[in-house]
């Protein structure tokens, strides 16, 4: 069982450029997450998905876009890579049923740098 | 919406010597107070969390105390040691479905 998986494990972007990083979990957990981490900011919620099939806007949305299509995956597209994205970004699900509350599991993260 | 403020940001003990990290949030509907220890290079891992049902809870040498009133809650970790050199992160759970938000983190360091 690999748990979550993303890829790549870094990247060297050039402005301008479109871009997906690829998370994969096969816990059958419902939920899934999209976190940037920058120095001194912590952790920023980008995107969530609570089911296949939905998606919402966290605290730092724009510049990105996510899809569910199924359960396991949830990648994140940066449409027109700039600077201030370089960062960063972890993957993270969670087994969440209705209104509880349940832990968040993290990938490795991807460290995106755009130049 | 929930904010979560984290302090301090940096925090240095010796070896054997407790640590307390404090938090505070700010939506009084908050849950769910979870807190990460991410090591250099690694990803988060949940240590320990708190439900608001409960004022404290603990797992050998760390702790966790919730109080709703004054919407804070706090990590302690007895007995120090240096693999608990890591970068600590608290967040509350914001109105709305499972949406953490974290605080920005403490750096500690655990001298020998």
């Amino acid at each position: 069982i690999a748990g979550i998986t993303q890829a790549p494990t870094s990247q060297i972007l050039a402005a301008g450029r479109r871009m997906t990083l690829r998370c994969t979990q096969d816990m059958r957990h419902n939920a899934m997450y999209w976190y940037r981490q920058d120095l001194g900011l912590g952790l920023r919620l980008i995107h969530y998905s609570n089911t296949a099939g939905t998606t919402g806007k966290g605290e730092v949305p724009d510049g990105y876009s996510v899809s569910r299509a199924n359960t396991d995956d949830f990648p994140l597209t940066l449409a027109s890579a700039v600077p201030s994205q370089t960062s960063v970004y972890f993957c993270a699900s969670s087994d969440s049923q209705g209104s509880s509350t349940d832990t968040q599991y993290f990938g490795p993260g991807t460290r995106l740098t755009v130049l | 919406g929930e904010n979560v403020e984290q302090h301090p940001s940096t925090l240095s003990v010796q070896e054997g010597d407790s640590a307390v990290i404090k938090c505070t949030y700010s939506d009084s509907a908050s849950n769910y107070f979870p807190w990460y220890k991410q090591e250099l290079g690694k990803r988060p891992q949940l240590i320990i969390d708190i439900r608001s049902n409960v004022g404290e809870k603990k797992d050998q040498r760390i702790a966790v105390t919730l109080n709703k009133t004054a919407k804070h809650f706090s990590l302690h970790i007895t007995e120090t040691q240096p693999e608990d050199s890591a970068v600590y992160f608290c967040a509350g759970f914001s109105g709305g479905y499972n949406k953490l938000i974290f605080g920005a983190g403490t750096r500690l360091a655990v001298h020998p």
